[in-house]
């Protein structure tokens, strides 16, 4: 059983520009939430895909967006990054939407704005 | 709106010492409760999950409690070892186990 993965590992950009970071979700599961996590602090629910369909959202603006494919992998994509958004990106899949349902965490990607 | 609390910020202890760490959340309708560990810059790895029925949960040598009236878990961790130097986040899901509110954790050392 593969768990999850995410990529890439470390990332640099400028503000302005866009990024896209991947998960590929453990087998099996088939909803994806991404959270932030800025230096010092928890985790910050970003969103959540279910079934290929965006279900719920956190407080984050629209230049947060993201996708789920059939195989129920996922991207998040950021559009005119700010400084602000340097953190740690943590994607986290689970077998379902229920309250009750244990989440798995992937590795992580480590996203700078300059 | 759900507000998890985990004091202290950071612990320091001996090898060999037990410990308590403490996680506090506002409302007590929850589903479950999840302890994880984050070592510097890495993911998330889940330790235990306490479901809103269940009291504690074991797993070697940690073991975590759940009061849901008093809203407040506990991680206990016994026997330290210099390997269990991390942080240490608790989760409580909402309505969804993924839209999960955290904690900002309690970052621990133990010193050999």
């Amino acid at each position: 059983e593969t768990g999850v993965t995410q990529s890439p590992t470390h990332l640099i950009k400028t503000r302005g520009q866009q990024v896209t970071l991947r998960c590929s979700s453990q087998s099996g599961h088939n909803t994806v939430s991404w959270y932030q996590q800025a230096l010092g602090q928890g985790p910050q629910f970003i969103f959540q895909y279910y079934r290929e369909e965006e279900n719920g959202r956190g407080n984050f603006p629209p230049r947060f967006s993201g996708l789920q494919f059939p195989n129920y992998s996922s991207e998040l994509n950021v559009n005119a990054l700010e400084l602000d958004d340097s953190a740690l990106y943590l994607c986290a899949s689970s077998s379902g939407t229920s309250g009750y349902n244990e989440q798995f965490f992937g590795p992580g990607t480590r996203l700078t704005v300059l | 709106k759900q507000e998890v609390t985990q004091i202290p910020a950071a612990l320091s202890v001996p090898e060999g010492e037990n410990l308590v760490l403490n996680c506090s959340f506002t409302d007590s309708a929850i589903y479950n409760l999840q302890w994880f560990r984050q070592d510097p810059g890495k993911g998330l790895t889940s330790l235990l999950l306490i479901q809103s029925s269940q009291r504690e949960q074991t797993s070697g040598r940690l073991n975590a409690s759940l009061d849901k009236s008093s809203g407040r878990s506990t991680l206990y961790i016994a026997a330290s070892q210099p390997g269990d130097s991390a942080t240490y986040l608790c989760a409580v899901p909402n309505t969804n186990a993924g839209k999960s509110t955290f904690g900002d954790g309690t970052t621990l050392t133990v010193k050999p």
